[in-house]
């Protein structure tokens, strides 16, 4: 079946430290890739997708390469601030009916 | 896209009584999903709700403790009965378009507190 695999949290950084949080995915075919991210008190954003493979994914400064050759998506940012503080998700659709399948999240501390 | 209300934004319930969640999409949308997510933890899928239908529940979720009504390809509800203190947690309202490889879009979210 289809899941997806993400590193365990929480993330400590301090503000302008660099971010990689990790994804690997398990999927039949070409799934489209996205990152969610879910504020304190808030629904969950579509941060960013890619959806084939090779393809950069990218928001807000964040970035997310789709790589089949080693079924990864990993989420990245250059310099985080205390604002991007939150729970990342990552998570993929395959084609047809397929729902989207969720990670588990990753909490991401930005302290000053 | 789809813009997604979901009310009430929260809500503070005694144990022993329900709470209906609303959820009203901008677009008819056949796919539509309800979501629970406790306190740290990530989302778990309660059920999808079926237009016409009666709901399709996952593992652990029954519908005499979360009845799910969908009227039309815009409108759900979740009710969350005889409540309990484990029943705290976030409600989320999802919807996809289906055939499509693209993304979920999210309510904002139901912060339930049962006391």
């Amino acid at each position: 079946g289809n899941s997806v695999t993400q590193m365990e949290g929480p993330v400590t950084l301090s503000e302008e430290a660099f971010l990689t949080i990790n994804c690997t995915y398990t999927a039949t075919g070409y799934p489209s890739l996205f990152w969610y991210v879910q504020y304190p008190g808030e629904g969950l954003q579509l941060l960013l997708k890619a959806t084939k493979a090779d393809d950069k994914g990218s928001n807000k400064g964040f970035e997310a390469t789709y790589r089949k050759e080693t079924t990864s998506f990993h989420l990245e940012k250059g310099s985080v601030q205390v604002s991007d503080s939150a729970v990342y998700f990552c998570a993929l659709r395959p084609g047809g009916y397929q729902k989207v399948t969720f990670g588990t999240g990753t909490k991401l501390q930005v302290i000053p | 896209s789809a813009v997604i209300s979901q009310k009430p934004s929260r809500d503070i319930c005694q144990r022993g009584t329900s709470l209906t969640i609303q959820c009203q999409v901008d677009s008819q949308v056949t796919m539509m999903f309800w979501y629970r997510q406790q306190p740290g933890q990530s989302l778990t899928l309660i059920a999808t709700a079926n237009q016409g239908s009666e709901a399709t529940y996952e593992s652990g979720f029954v519908i005499d403790k979360f009845p799910i009504s969908r009227p039309n390809l815009t409108f759900s509800t979740l009710t969350v009965s005889n409540m309990s203190p484990e029943d705290s947690s976030i409600y989320l309202c999802s919807v996809e378009f289906d055939g499509l490889r693209t993304e979920a879009f999210f309510g904002q979210g139901t912060r339930l507190t049962v006391v």
